[in-house]
């Protein structure tokens, strides 16, 4: 079956310390990722997507075919990265809006 | 730009009323999909429509919902008959075109509480 995993509800951090969000799927197939966030009284957005390879925010995540993952990480938190991050993957070639996504993952960093 | 735009925001009907949620892409937009959040969950994808069409259903259940996008006018998720169980957010994303170089643009979610 197909499923994306975030195995973490809460994720606490203080400022400066680095953060890792971990995110492993379930697919056969070529796998196209991405994290979206949303910040506190906001929309979900895109926040970055694995075959832009680009680093938004200070964050990263490398698509790690062999253990199936898509870990974000940043190695210096700020205050403001606090939110509610979401991995998410597409099984439909060429097709980014149908996404499974997982649980989510909550961010606080802490002064 | 106003963005995706989504109303009610909360929404409040008895079982067996039926729920109406309307959703507004950004403008320009040709792609819409509809998403369930239930409580301590992610988000599951319902319906695929661009205008006037549906695209993918896979994800609605078989009985009481439907989905419309017509040529004028918001999508329409619509709900018959509303259960406990239909309690969660739903949210409505558009995007302007076909393809992962388009990312979603996602609303604010309506609220739906079934009591």
């Amino acid at each position: 079956a197909q499923r994306v995993t975030q195995p973490e509800k809460l994720l606490s951090v203080f400022k400066g310390a680095p953060v890792e969000l971990k995110c492993n799927y379930s697919y056969s197939g070529s796998p196209e990722l991405f994290w979206y966030v949303q910040y506190s009284r906001q929309r979900l957005q895109l926040l970055l997507r694995h075959i832009s390879r680009e680093s938004i925010k200070g964050f990263t995540a490398d698509l790690n075919k062999g253990e199936t993952s898509f870990h974000l990480k940043k190695p210096f938190a700020q205050e403001e990265d606090s939110a509610m991050y979401y991995c998410a993957l597409s099984t439909v070639y060429n097709q980014g809006g149908k996404l499974i996504f997982g649980q989510g993952t909550e961010l606080s960093v802490k002064p | 730009n106003a963005g995706v735009m989504q109303n009610p925001r909360h929404l409040v009907r008895r079982r067996g009323q039926e729920a109406r949620l309307r959703c507004s892409p950004v403008k320009g937009h040709s792609h819409v999909y509809w998403y369930r959040q239930l409580p301590e969950e992610g988000l599951k994808f319902m319906v695929y429509l661009q205008k006037e069409n549906i695209i993918d259903e896979s994800g609605m259940p078989k009985e009481r919902f439907s989905a419309e996008f017509p040529k004028e006018g918001p999508s329409i998720l619509r709900i018959q008959q509303v259960v406990r169980g239909d309690s969660a957010a739903y949210f409505c994303a558009s995007s302007p075109e076909w393809g992962n170089n388009s990312p979603l643009h996602f609303g604010n979610g309506t609220r739906l509480t079934v009591t």
